[in-house]
């Protein structure tokens, strides 16, 4: 059974512009989180989708949004990039919302210069 | 709000030496805990994980972690590690009522040496 995909692997944008991230859930999952990893804040959860719903959000500025679609798969987008922005996203499935095993992805690392 | 605390941002260790990676936690409700392996350039690999039942839980390579609920306490524990243990370990935690939300702690990065 094929893991969790994360397109593209790397990406240089630079300020101001905006950014698409895909994830593709391990087969029969229904659940797709979303991570940020960086040196200074360590993994900060930014949000979940369980069919198609976002069920949580984490703590970040509106430029930071997601959406999931009825295959489950899921993007991410990024608008006004900012320097701070530069970090490794990371997408995790579950089979189930609540209490379940998150598998995670390779990652996407993001650079905005 | 929960939290969770590894005390050790980096442990030096010697090949075939024991070691104990420590995490404490904070919740104000029930929790189930897991440790995951990064690798670098890669993503987050699951160790093991504590759901209920028995307190002292057994990973993937040889790993093991004990809960201990009165200490609030989920270390990571290994009896003879290997260069290729060489990564980073962090401690999670998932409120048994918000999904699938993982607190991380900040990680722990362990070093083999030969």
């Amino acid at each position: 059974k094929a893991g969790v995909t994360q397109t593209p692997r790397y990406l240089i944008k630079t300020r101001g512009q905006q950014v698409t991230l895909s994830c593709s859930p391990i087969s029969g999952h229904r659940s797709v989180s979303w991570y940020q990893q960086t040196p200074g804040q360590g993994l900060q959860f930014l949000f979940e989708y369980f069919s198609e719903t976002q069920r949580n959000k984490g703590n970040f500025p509106g430029r930071f949004s997601g959406r999931q679609f009825s295959n489950s798969r899921s993007e991410m987008n990024v608008s006004t990039l900012e320097l701070g922005d530069s970090a490794l996203y990371l997408c995790a499935s579950s089979f189930a919302w609540g209490n379940d095993i998150q598998y995670f992805g390779a990652g996407t690392r993001l650079s905005v210069l | 709000a929960q939290s969770v605390t590894q005390l050790d941002s980096q442990v030096p260790v010697f090949e075939e030496a024991p070691v104990e990676l420590r995490c404490n936690y904070s919740s104000s409700v029930s929790v189930y805990l897991f440790w995951y392996v990064q690798y670098p350039n890669q993503g987050l690999q699951l160790l093991l994980k504590y759901l209920s039942g028995s307190t002292l839980v057994k990973g993937i390579n040889g790993f093991e972690a004990e809960f201990n609920k009165s200490q609030t306490s989920f270390h990571l524990r290994k009896p003879s590690v290997h260069i290729s243990d060489t990564a980073e370990y962090f401690c999670a935690l998932v409120n048994n009522n918000a999904g699938n939300m993982l607190t991380f702690g900040g990680g722990t990065r362990l070093m083999v040496k030969p």
